[in-house]
C-alpha cells in the first residue's frame, strides 16, 4: 500500500464551483501535510499546510485533516480557471508525494 | 520567497549521450537539494539527495552511476544522466530548503524535460 495516495483524476468543474480533493495515507505517524499545486510543466509550488487535525482557511483554500479515517482534503471555493493543476498532497517533512488530482475548471 | 531555477527547460539529445541538468537556489544557500523524476501522470519520485561538499545519497533503485549528481557549492547541484536511453526520458525536478522558512518546505524548480531518441 502506498503511503499516499490520491486519485488522479482528472476532475472537472465548472467556474464559481465548490471543488473537494482528497488524500488518504496510511501511516497514523503522520501529523502535518502539505498541498501543493502544480501547473502543466512546471514544478510544484507550495499551497499551504494543513493543522494535524482540522481545518485550516487561506483566502478560497481550506485543507482538512480527519485523523480518524487517515484522510485529508483541500476544498477551493469559488474555483477560477487559473485554479487548473495538479493538486499534491505530501506528509510535512516526508519527501513522498501523493499521485496529484488534476484540476479543470471550465470557464 | 525562496527561487530555485532549472537549466536547461527542456532537452532532447540522442540516444548513448550524457545530458546534464543544474539546478541553482538563486536568493539563497542550499546546503541540500533534492532530486525528483516524474512521468507523466504520476507523482514525484525521489531519486536523490545533493549534499554539498560530500557524496549524494541515492534512493533504493535509482542507479548512482547512471545518475550523476554533484553538488560543488551552495547553490548549485547538478544531475547528469550518463549514457541516455528513451527510457530515461522523464521530467526531472530539483528542489531545495530555505533557511528562512521552515525546514520541512521545499522549494521546487520548474523542471527539465528530457526527451531521448
Amino acid at each position: 500500500q502506498k503511503e499516499v495516495e490520491q486519485d488522479p483524476g482528472p476532475l472537472s468543474v465548472p467556474e464559481g464551483a465548490i471543488v473537494s480533493l482528497n488524500c488518504t495515507y496510511s501511516n497514523s505517524a503522520f501529523q502535518y501535510f502539505m498541498w501543493y499545486r502544480q501547473y502543466s510543466r512546471k514544478g510544484p509550488e507550495l499551497l499551504m499546510y494543513t493543522y494535524s487535525s482540522g481545518n485550516k482557511e487561506d483566502g478560497r483554500f481550506t485543507a482538512q485533516v480527519d485523523k480518524s479515517s487517515k484522510y485529508i482534503s483541500l476544498f477551493i471555493r469559488d474555483s477560477q480557471p487559473s485554479d487548473s493543476a495538479t493538486y499534491l498532497c505530501a506528509p510535512r517533512g516526508k519527501l513522498i508525494f501523493g499521485q496529484g488530482t488534476t484540476l479543470q475548471v471550465k470557464p | 520567497g525562496a527561487v530555485v531555477s532549472q537549466h536547461p527547460s527542456r532537452v532532447i539529445c540522442k540516444s548513448g549521450t550524457s545530458v546534464k541538468i543544474e539546478c541553482r537556489s538563486l536568493d539563497f544557500q542550499a546546503t541540500t537539494m533534492f532530486w525528483y523524476r516524474q512521468f507523466p501522470k504520476k507523482s514525484l519520485m525521489l531519486m536523490a539527495t545533493s549534499n554539498e561538499g560530500s557524496k549524494a545519497t541515492y534512493e533504493q533503485g535509482v542507479e548512482k552511476d547512471k545518475f550523476l549528481i554533484n553538488h560543488a557549492s551552495l547553490t548549485l547541484s547538478t544531475l547528469t544522466v550518463t549514457s541516455a536511453h528513451p527510457e530515461d526520458s522523464s521530467f526531472y525536478i530539483c528542489s531545495a530548503r530555505s533557511p528562512w522558512t521552515s525546514a520541512e518546505t521545499q522549494y521546487f524548480g520548474p523542471g527539465t524535460r528530457l526527451l531521448v531518441l
